[in-house]
């Protein structure tokens, strides 16, 4: 099945600086890969996506790219702000099952 | 989402006892999953289901039991061969379909061992 790693596992920037969080695959048939971002004592929820077919994905502050001839992606937040302070997820659809498998997550911690 | 409903939001089990998480959808979503979270491991896989009356194991379904009788409703049974339950359960549904993955999560039970 899809094995899916994720880095780095804590992360702290100073409000206004970037943050890249890096994910790796192993089922090169995996073709749909979402970042989540879940706040402390709340339900994950799904902030960007990228599909197979396309490199790279932007939506405001954040971006996601996609190398598949590497197997990983990344998700890109510029201009960070207190706010963006959470756990983030990334995962890769299983096309064998058709269930995301989640990469172990990144706190990220925004210091003002 | 509003859509998406677990229960209880604490529940402690005893040694050598079953017991059993809720999960209900008014969202019309085909699919429905259980995912385990613990600290510094991510959302594992336990069960899910595409459809009503089937369901197939995930990455760590033991001791662990389901059943999908309803649309709506997707129970996780935790058993007494689950010798380490102590974890935040999070339900989670979608639609089928390419577009359609994008996950809604319930607000999670968390369970403990008293």
């Amino acid at each position: 099945g899809e094995n899916v790693e994720q880095h780095p596992s804590t992360l702290s920037v100073q409000e206004g600086d970037s943050a890249v969080i890096k994910c790796t695959y192993s089922d090169s048939a995996s073709n749909y890969f979402p970042w989540y971002k879940q706040e402390l004592g709340k339900r994950p929820q799904l902030i960007i996506d990228i599909r197979s077919n396309v490199g790279e994905k932007k939506d405001q502050r954040i971006a996601v790219t996609l190398n598949k001839t590497a197997k990983h992606f990344s998700l890109h937040i510029t201009e960070t702000q207190p706010e963006d302070s959470a756990v983030y997820f990334c995962a890769a659809q299983d096309t064998g099952r058709r269930a995301l498998t989640f990469g172990s997550g990144t706190r990220l911690q925004v210091q003002p | 989402d509003g859509g998406i409903t677990q229960s209880p939001k604490y529940l402690f089990r005893k040694e050598g006892q079953n017991v059993t998480l809720s999960c209900e959808q008014n969202l019309n979503h085909d699919a429905m999953y259980w995912y385990r979270q613990d600290p510094g491991q991510g959302l594992r896989l336990i069960y899910y289901s595409q459809i009503v009356n089937d369901f197939q194991k995930g990455d760590i379904a033991e001791g662990y039991s389901v059943s999908r009788e309803k649309k709506e409703s997707f129970p996780l049974t935790v058993t007494s061969a689950q010798k380490n339950p102590t974890a935040f359960y999070l339900c989670a549904s979608s639609l089928q379909g390419v577009g359609n993955e994008k996950l809604f999560f319930g607000s999670g039970t968390q369970l403990s061992v008293l």
